[in-house]
C-alpha cells in the first residue's frame, strides 16, 4: 500500500509558472523527502524534510511540512521545460537509522516552451 | 562505484522462467531497497535490507519472489515462475543508515517484460 498520496495526479504548465505539488501520507514519519524521476527509471533524491522542521528551500525548490495535517508540498519556482518529470515523495518513519522508504503515487509535471 | 548499478538493463523472458536480477550498491551503504513500477505507477516496495538485521520481507507479492544480499554488498532479486504480471521496472536503492541519513539513491532499474 502507498504511504504518501500526491495531488495533483499530472500537472501542466509553461515555462516560468511555478509549479505546486502536494504529499499526503498516513501514518507518523520520521522523515519525508522528494524524488524526481525521467522517463520511468531511476529516482533522484531532491530534498529531504524532517519531521520537526517546518520548511526547508534549496535553489528553486521549497518543501514545507505540516505534521498536524499529515501533508507536505513542493513548489518549484519559475520552472523550466527541464522540470519535466514525475515527482514522488518517500517517508521514512524511524528515528536514528534509515528505514523503509515508502513513496507515493506521484505527480507527473509538464512544462511547456 | 560511483552509484548503483543494476544489471541487466532489460530482460526479455518466457511466461514460466525464472529470472534473476542484480543489484550493486554504493559501497558502504548499509541499506538496500528493493521497489518495483509498472507504467506509469508509483513505486511499489518490494524488499528491504538493512546491515545485519532480517529483512524486512513484507513487500514481496508472492512467494514466487526472493532477495538476497551477500556479504552486506550485492543483492539479488530472483522472481521464478513470471507471470505477465510480473513485467515491471525493478528499481534498487541503496543508503547510508547513520545519523538519521535516509537518502536514497537509485540504480537506473531492469525493465522486465514477460511474454
Amino acid at each position: 500500500s502507498q504511504q504518501g498520496e500526491e495531488d495533483p495526479q499530472a500537472l501542466s504548465i509553461q515555462e516560468g509558472e511555478n509549479a505546486t505539488m502536494n504529499c499526503s501520507y498516513k501514518t507518523s514519519i520520521n522523515n519525508l523527502q522528494w524524488y524526481r524521476q525521467n522517463s520511468g527509471r531511476g529516482l533522484v533524491h531532491l530534498i529531504l524534510i524532517r519531521s520537526n522542521e517546518r520548511e526547508k528551500h534549496s535553489g528553486r525548490l521549497r518543501v514545507t511540512l505540516d505534521t498536524s495535517k499529515k501533508s507536505s508540498s513542493l513548489l518549484i519556482t519559475a520552472s523550466r521545460a527541464a522540470d519535466t518529470a514525475s515527482y514522488f515523495c518517500a517517508t521514512d518513519n524511524k528515528p536514528g537509522t534509515a528505514s523503509k522508504l515508502t513513496f507515493g503515487t506521484g505527480t507527473r509535471l509538464q512544462v511547456t516552451l | 562505484g560511483a552509484g548503483v548499478s543494476q544489471s541487466p538493463s532489460n530482460k526479455v523472458t518466457e511466461k514460466g522462467k525464472d529470472v534473476e536480477l542484480r543489484c550493486d550498491p554504493i559501497s558502504g551503504h548499509t541499506a538496500l531497497y528493493w521497489y518495483r513500477q509498472s507504467l506509469g505507477q508509483g513505486l511499489e516496495f518490494l524488499i528491504y535490507f538493512q546491515g545485519n538485521s532480517a529483512p524486512d520481507k513484507s513487500g514481496l507479492p508472492s512467494d514466487r519472489f526472493s532477495a538476497e544480499r551477500t556479504g552486506g554488498s550485492v543483492s539479488t532479486l530472483t522472481i521464478q515462475r513470471t507471470q505477465q504480471e510480473d513485467s515491471a521496472v525493478y528499481l534498487c536503492a541503496s543508503s547510508l543508515a547513520s545519523g538519521g541519513h535516509t537518502e536514497a539513491f537509485f540504480g537506473q532499474g531492469t525493465r522486465l517484460t514477460v511474454v
